[in-house]
């Protein structure tokens, strides 16, 4: 069981160049996001989805793309990379607990990070 | 003020000491409360949550949720230098259509032998 599997791990870019980083889940999971982690700013939602077919913005989406056409596969596109798009990213897929009360808690299983630097 | 406030730290404590890691929230709304753990250069995993109020323990590990107060604690007893990590507070309101999880920026703890 691989769980949340990102790629690639370490990424150098150009300013100005595009690309995607991949995110793959195999827990069946019907909800998926996308996080960067920056020093002293901690863990902020980028894009998020609910479903195959359903996605929406999260906390910082600007120069960000998602698309979600299978469950299992949740990618994050960078348009025209910046020097401020230098970060760690981390997938994450979830599941409600519903062993408590409400509508039970989300639980994330988080992908092990990519890192990317922007020039 | 921001949704989630938590200490970044650093702290430093001896091996078997007991831990406190605090977070404090401003939005009434959350319902949900979980800690998070993260190692260096690792994704965060989930130790515990919990649902409202009160107390909920796990092994070495106990959280508190005061709603009252919007303070949630997370105790580490007898600490070991495993423990050493970054842990972060999460939250996420009621309702079945919300997801969304706000973080708190994290604490650095390192436990020393």
């Amino acid at each position: 069981n691989a769980g949340v599997t990102q790629t690639p791990k370490f990424q150098v870019l150009k300013t100005g160049q595009s690309m995607t980083l991949q995110c793959a889940q195999d827990m069946n999971h019907e909800y998926m996001s996308w996080y960067r982690q920056d020093p002293g700013m901690g863990l902020r939602l980028i894009h998020y989805s609910v479903g195959a077919g359903i996605t929406d913005q999260g906390e910082v989406p600007n120069g960000y793309n998602v698309s979600r056409s299978t469950t299992e596969d949740f990618p994050l596109r960078l348009l025209s990379a910046a020097p401020s798009q230098t970060s760690v990213y981390f997938c994450a897929s979830s599941y409600r607990t519903l062993d408590q009360g409400g509508f039970g808690a989300n639980v994330l299983t988080f992908g092990a990070g990519s890192r990317l630097t922007v020039l | 003020q921001k949704e989630v406030e938590q200490d970044p730290g650093p702290l430093s404590v001896p091996e078997g000491a007991i831990v406190s890691l605090n977070c404090t929230y401003s939005n009434s709304a959350f319902q949900y409360f979980m800690w998070y753990r993260q190692y260096s250069r690792k994704g965060p995993e989930l130790l515990m949550y919990t649902y409202s109020s009160g107390n909920k323990e796990d092994g070495r590990f106990t959280a508190q949720v005061d709603k009252s107060s919007k303070y949630i604690s997370l105790f580490i007893r007898d600490s070991q230098p495993s423990d050493s990590a970054t842990y972060l507070c999460a939250m996420s309101e009621g309702g079945g259509s919300n997801y969304k999880l706000t973080f708190g920026k994290g604490t650095l703890l390192t436990v020393n032998p």
